[in-house]
């Protein structure tokens, strides 16, 4: 097993661009959610999902977008950078209790 | 929702056992203590969780108050690569999901 992966491993945007970070697990897990993480700061919840087509928002879901086509796969879609979104973005995976991190995806909004 | 409070850091020294406090006065009945870490700028990895009783794994021991408004987790014989940062987190139950909501944890150093 692969476990969660997370493409790209680094990204730097303009203010105003869009991007999609891929997030990915193999291992069937229901529940998938995005975490963001500011320098210094522990993990904030951004949106989660429990399984296929179905999504719901986290601590700070603003600017960003979500979906949930695929047990799979679950991408989280920055909208409209801005620099304030600079953080690094960890997916998560599990099937009820436990949790399974990717590596994390590195964002620099200039 | 119940909130966690943790020391901000913490200093072990390396064979030593690294007692890390949480307190978690507001958890419910049905609610878990989870305690993750995470390694530099690494993803964060789990440790162990309980509800009342103590637990015990490879990696370290869970202790939860009988009043279970607060926890300890033990690292039995702490090595350089336990310098990590620990959450303790308490795991929300909803309808729709479960929700996991990270503070800002203990910044453990394990000294030589």
């Amino acid at each position: 097993n692969a476990g969660v992966t997370q493409t790209p491993k680094f990204q730097v945007l303009k203010t105003g661009q869009s991007m999609t970070l891929q997030c990915a697990q193999d291992m069937n897990h229901e529940y998938m959610s995005w975490y963001r993480q500011d320098p210094g700061m522990g993990l904030r919840l951004i949106h989660y999902s429990v399984g296929a087509g179905i999504t719901d928002q986290g601590e700070v879901p603003n600017g960003y977008n979500v979906s949930r086509s695929t047990t799979e796969d679950f991408p989280l879609r920055l909208l409209s950078a801005a620099p304030s979104q600079t953080s690094v973005y960890f997916c998560a995976s599990s099937y009820w209790g436990e949790q399974y991190f990717g590596p994390g995806t590195r964002l620099t909004v200039t | 929702d119940a909130k966690t409070t943790q020391p901000t850091s913490m200093d072990c020294a390396e064979g030593r056992a690294a007692n890390l406090p949480c307190n978690h006065s507001t958890i419910s009945g049905n609610e878990y203590v989870y305690w993750y870490r995470q390694i530099h700028s690494q993803g964060p990895q789990y440790i162990i969780h309980g509800l009342k009783n103590n637990e015990t794994n490879e990696m370290a021991s869970l202790i939860i108050t009988e009043d279970r408004k607060s926890s300890t987790l033990i690292l039995p014989h702490a090595t350089l690569r336990d310098t990590a940062v620990y959450y303790c987190i308490v795991r929300v139950a909803e309808e729709t999901g479960n929700q996991f909501y990270f503070g800002t944890g203990t910044s453990l150093t394990v000294i030589p």
